[in-house]
């Protein structure tokens, strides 16, 4: 079976230091999603991609969190400088919106990744 | 814009009797709708989706869900739960046509169903 591979599985580290959490999409899809899931607050969206370009990130808080896709195989997260509220399971999900005559059709079933556990503290 | 409203955050059942989870959907424009499951550590799987067509879809596990657009819900259920089905369900809405946030999905809250021996 494809999957979405992340990593690390688990980070720990203290406040103020940097941290960047990788994923591979399965191949072929073009689009990413990242996304944190906390008790408090469940699943919010940080940031979608869509053929690599990032169509919203309104989730995300922009001083400190920046998203990328340096090429197809590769999306990061990264958080500088880490704050103990970042604390949470960061998922990334990966789908794929077929075009058809110019235009996107279908519905984007996604693939989640298994979460990277990040505690900030 | 869309959002989604779960109306139960837990839901606690015996094995071997029905359950329902309730969602609720706000959109102004037509809509895919997707129930997602998550087993403890793990990430979220597919359960089942409505695309179009007839509005009883079927998904894994025994699991089945009804759209009512009228209502805007997809009520997910299952006529006998296992102990193995006790985790967090997640009903999820995206647009069906156009725009930059095309493909996008909005998810509930969440409901942690619970099966009890």
């Amino acid at each position: 079976d494809a999957r979405v591979t992340q990593t690390p599985r688990h980070k720990v580290t203290e406040m103020g230091q940097e941290v960047t959490m990788r994923c591979q999409p399965i191949l072929g899809h073009n689009t990413v999603f990242w996304y944190r899931q906390t008790m408090m607050q469940g699943l919010e969206l940080l940031a979608y991609f869509r053929n690599r370009a990032p169509l919203d990130d309104s989730g995300m808080p922009k001083d400190r969190f920046s998203a990328e896709m340096p090429d197809a195989t590769l999306a990061t997260l990264k958080i500088q400088p880490s704050e103990p509220r970042d604390s949470a399971v960061y998922f990334c999900a990966s789908g794929l919106l077929v075009k058809t005559s110019g235009k996107l059709l279908g519905a984007n079933v996604l693939t989640f990744g298994a979460g990277s556990r990040l505690t900030v503290l | 814009a869309q959002s989604v409203t779960q109306l139960d955050s837990q839901v606690p059942v015996f094995e071997e009797a029905p359950v329902e989870l309730r969602c609720n959907y706000s959109s102004s424009v037509s809509v895919y709708l997707f129930w997602y499951v998550q087993y403890p550590n793990q990430g979220l799987q597919l359960l089942l989706k409505y695309l179009s067509g007839s509005t009883l879809v079927k998904g894994i596990n025994g699991f089945e869900a009804e759209f009512n657009k009228s209502q805007t819900s997809f009520h997910l259920r299952k006529p006998s739960v296992h102990i193995s089905d006790t985790a967090e369900y997640f009903c999820a809405v995206s647009a069906s046509a156009g725009g930059t946030s095309y493909g996008k999905l909005t998810f509930g809250q969440g409901t942690i169903l619970t099966v009890h021996p």
